[in-house]
């Protein structure tokens, strides 16, 4: 079974700045999707940024980018430029890509991490 | 706007009530799922539907009984739950189940607390 690890129970950052969170996954799989999803106050999940794992260039979305090393089964997002609305729970999710109903699309959760932002 | 709407937003409940949660999807997509979100477990899938076919249960007791009458539709029925049930219960939807390529749309969720 694949298992998804968030290190980090809580990240705080200055407006403008930086912040990256870390993830890392196990799976024997070799093909397959990983996600970050922003929780906030509200609850909704809302899709960041995803990746699959046959494209070796990292994604980006506007402020949003990845680490993505296939080798190290690692997946970190880097947050640029920070600000309040950025504030939220973040979680990193893993899929399978086995192409089956009853793989059923299942999204696999690390914990999550919450981002503080600093005015 | 969210195109998964979830009905109630809050639910406080008895253990021998029953109530159900609700959710709607304006995405006209064929697959809906039951996601659980506890305090201090990672969110946990529940149900998979695909074309209002049961294709995935993992593993969840018998007191939560789910319904998918249409593709937009879907119904999380409560029955005789424990505290340990009380958590936020996302609703989420993608174009198909087999095609591992979709993206997921979450719900706002529905709060329950089992008193």
């Amino acid at each position: 079974a694949q298992t998804v690890t968030q290190s980090q129970p809580e990240m705080s950052v200055q407006e403008a700045e930086t912040v990256t969170l870390s993830c890392t996954y196990d799976t024997s799989e070799s093909d397959y999707y990983l996600f970050w999803y922003k929780q906030p106050p509200s609850r909704q999940m809302i899709l960041v940024i995803r990746q699959e794992a046959y494209k070796q260039q990292n994604a980006t979305e506007n402020r949003f980018s990845v680490n993505f090393q296939k080798a190290a089964k690692s997946f970190s997002l880097k947050i640029s430029d920070s600000q309040l609305g950025d504030a939220a729970m973040y979680f990193c999710a893993y899929r399978s890509a086995l192409m089956i109903k009853a793989a059923g699309n299942k999204l696999t959760f690390g914990g999550g991490t919450r981002v503080l932002v600093k005015p | 706007e969210t195109g998964v709407t979830q009905t109630p937003r809050h639910l406080v409940m008895g253990m021998t009530n029953k109530k159900s949660l609700k959710c709607e999807q304006h995405l006209g997509h064929n697959a809906m799922y039951w996601y659980k979100q506890s305090a201090k477990k990672p969110l946990e899938l529940m149900f998979v539907y695909s074309l209002e076919e049961r294709v995935e249960n993992n593993s969840v007791p018998s007191r939560f009984s789910p319904e998918c009458p249409n593709s937009s539709h879907l119904f999380l029925h409560l029955h005789t739950l424990q505290p340990e049930d009380s958590a936020l219960y996302l609703c989420a939807s993608s174009q198909d189940v087999a095609v591992s390529g979709n993206t997921i749309y979450f719900g706002e969720g529905s709060w329950l607390t089992v008193v």
